[in-house]
């Protein structure tokens, strides 16, 4: 697509449930990144993908997180047993293996889905 | 913490005004970006300027860096109320094989008045 999707742009759910939230990256870009942005924060690091493979996991808060890719494109991040602490914007980025900018990493970044915890 | 540390946290400024942002950083970078997010979208990248640069212009954005003092600054000039969003400064480490190395800041949210 033109440009990096995630959905859903919102979910309320109940303490205790699953949710699943999905990131569809710019075609041809084999690194995506998950990011959580709680209220008013930075961006905290959750995962980084490269093609299918995670090389750095080191971000999940704990092992209620868990995220996989397929097919070198779309990515689902799932929260298990979720928490009120989970509460939070999840956003998605992704870029080509090329690195544009001579080797940078520079992002492309999804809307973000934003997940309520009740 | 591996990531940056933008300062002020929130500024307000009249329309035609200057705006600068301050970031600063712990560890040696391969570059610094400046990314834009408005309220409840994603980040916008708006600039990079390399270790081995000391200043980058793009259109009203005016970026520097001191790599001595590991510190970079956005100058907006002219500000205009669509300016209004929150900036952050990214950190892109050295090479590490495998991990990432793309760092965020807690961002400047910037209001500009008409």
């Amino acid at each position: 697509g033109a440009g990096v999707s995630q959905s859903p742009s919102n979910k309320v759910t109940e303490k205790g449930k699953d949710v699943e939230l999905r990131c569809d990256p710019i075609s041809g870009h084999t690194a995506l990144y998950w990011y959580r942005q709680s209220l008013g924060q930075g961006l905290e690091f959750l995962i980084y993908f490269q093609g299918n493979s995670a090389p750095d996991k080191s971000g999940l808060p704990s092992d209620r997180f868990s995220a996989e890719r397929t097919g070198g494109s779309v990515s689902t991040l799932t929260i298990q047993r979720t928490q009120q602490e989970d509460s939070a914007v999840y956003l998605c980025a992704s870029r080509t293996r090329d690195r544009p900018f001579s080797g940078a990493n520079v992002l492309t970044f999804g809307a973000g889905s934003r997940l309520t915890v009740l | 913490s591996q990531q940056g540390e933008e300062d002020p946290q929130a500024l307000s400024i009249q329309e035609g005004e200057n705006a600068t942002m301050n970031c600063s950083y712990k560890t040696s970078i391969n570059n610094l970006q400046w990314y834009r997010q408005n309220s409840g979208r994603g980040l916008v990248h708006l600039i990079l300027i390399r270790s081995n640069e000391r200043e980058k212009h793009s259109g009203r954005l005016r970026v520097t860096l001191d790599t001595s003092k590991k510190s970079s600054s956005l100058l907006i000039t002219a500000s205009r109320a669509a300016d209004t969003a929150s900036y952050f400064c990214a950190t892109d480490l050295l090479y590490q094989t495998g991990a990432n190395n793309l760092f965020f800041g807690t961002g400047t949210r910037l209001t500009v008045i008409p």
